[in-house]
């Protein structure tokens, strides 16, 4: 089973900065089945990134992800007051499907 | 627009058991396979079921592995999740998810499942 490692749990930055988002999985992820989410309070997760680097439809191209194999970044370039919240990685390639315990990125 | 409504849940004893509901609309349901994710009060998402767009394979977390049946309804667009022997720890929303293979793409609101005597 893999299981995935998010770092940092708490991002305190300012609106305008640059947020960077760890996801380390126990092993090798296949084919790079490895998605981003972002909830908010009292809000159903919502897809940003998926097979490691494509963005959902509709999400600002302020979002990136990057990696492969056992090592993820989710990258917000500049951070926009709408972009505060909690940021959860999964993989989707094997069956269990885990996530990882999340990184909440707030205001400084 | 897909939509997604979760039902089904709320106040149960330990040892007791619900069905919880996902109605689809706005696409073709048969098309899709579907997964159950549920999150704790305050905690993070764990995944806990999947099944197939045809329904013939079924995955589950190791966590609900014999208490929990996900099974679905192609001809009335419906997932389902049956859930069996509840504990304290089974307490959290449960969202139904639309997949695309198996990501998880659309997300319903959730119901709510609270287990406590």
């Amino acid at each position: 089973e893999i299981m995935l490692t998010q770092s940092p749990g708490t991002l305190s930055l300012s609106p305008g900065e640059r947020a960077t988002l760890s996801c380390r999985a126990s092993q090798s992820v296949g084919r790079n089945y490895l998605a981003w989410y972002q909830q908010k309070p009292g809000q159903a997760p919502r897809l940003l990134i998926y097979d490691a680097s494509t963005r959902a439809t509709g999400i600002p191209d302020r979002f990136s992800g990057s990696g492969s194999g056992t090592d993820f970044t989710l990258t917000i370039s500049r951070l926009e007051p709408e972009d505060f919240a909690v940021y959860y990685c999964q993989q989707y390639g094997t069956s269990p499907r885990p996530f990882g315990q999340g990184t909440k990125v707030e205001m400084k | 627009e897909v939509q997604l409504l979760e039902s089904g849940g709320g106040l149960v004893q330990p040892g007791g058991s619900l069905r919880l509901s996902c109605a689809a609309s706005g696409f073709t349901f048969n098309n899709f396979a579907m997964s159950w994710v549920r999150q704790a009060p305050g905690k993070g998402l764990q995944w806990v079921s999947g099944i197939t767009n045809s329904g013939d394979t079924t995955h589950y977390a190791d966590s609900v592995k014999g208490r929990f049946t996900i099974s679905r309804d192609n001809s009335n667009n419906t997932l389902y999740l049956q859930v069996n022997s509840l504990r304290a720890e089974d307490t959290a929303i449960y969202y139904c998810t639309k997949d695309s293979g198996w990501l998880p793409r659309d997300w319903g609101q959730g119901t709510l499942v609270t287990v406590s005597s």
